[in-house]
């Protein structure tokens, strides 16, 4: 079946610009996670989505990041007036969650968007 | 303190060797720990889950041993198609929140 999808694969955009990012992920799986990757670097944590709603954005490092995720599918990653450190690869994870355990099964990851920020 | 530390290597083996790989983390309530590997500009792929009793795929073993907080992953027989990054990842009970490791790079040479 289809995996995680992420569009655009590439972005590049200049300083100050706004960016939106898109994840689409495995049909029917609840939960939904963004990290980013600077290279060479591992993964860092953005935000999880359980459903449409987020319970932790503990993650996003400033007010300049936002998420959303409409009808327990699609989400979008938005980035407000883009500074050279947002530079990264984008990456979204989705898995099924094994409801009240608290315990989500494995994240399968899109191929990521790779962010560059002139 | 990160809450997942692994040594970023590069191990650099020759094919057919065993390799073996450790992973620390900081927070003892962690519920579940994986294995990723990363292929150079490629998205994380899961390698394996580790269980408490520690589990075999084929020529890979992970061990979890949750009184010392760490994670192993041992490859034998290593291939070319092994070299890689490996990614240890631990997932907490609340917010169903993921650690990444930085990653372990494993070099098999001819």
């Amino acid at each position: 079946g289809a995996g995680v999808s992420q569009s655009p694969s590439n972005k590049v955009t200049e300083k100050g610009k706004d960016v939106e990012l898109r994840c689409d992920p495995i049909s029917g799986h609840t939960a939904l996670y963004w990290y980013r990757q600077s290279l060479g670097q591992g993964l860092e944590f953005l935000i999880y989505f359980q459903g449409n709603s987020a319970p932790d954005k503990s993650g996003l490092p400033s007010d300049r990041f936002s998420a959303e995720r409409t009808g327990g599918s699609v989400s979008t990653l938005t980035i407000q007036r883009t500074q050279q450190e947002d530079s990264a690869v984008y990456l979204c994870a989705s898995s099924q969650s094994r409801g009240g355990t608290g315990l989500s099964d494995t994240q399968y990851f899109g191929p990521g968007t790779r962010l560059t920020v002139l | 303190r990160k809450e997942v530390e692994q040594d970023p290597g590069p191990f650099n083996v020759p094919e057919g060797a065993t390799v073996a790989f450790n992973c620390t983390y900081s927070n003892s309530a962690s519920q579940s720990f994986f294995w990723y590997r990363q292929d150079c500009r490629k998205e994380p792929k899961l390698l394996m889950s580790v269980y408490s009793s520690g589990n075999e795929d084929g020529r890979f073993t992970a061990q979890l041993n949750r009184a010392s907080q760490y994670i192993s992953l041992l490859i034998r027989d290593s291939k070319l198609s092994d070299s890689a990054t490996y990614l240890c990842v631990v997932g907490t009970r609340n917010f169903n929140k993921f650690y990444f490791g930085s990653g372990t790079k494993l070099n098999v040479k001819p």
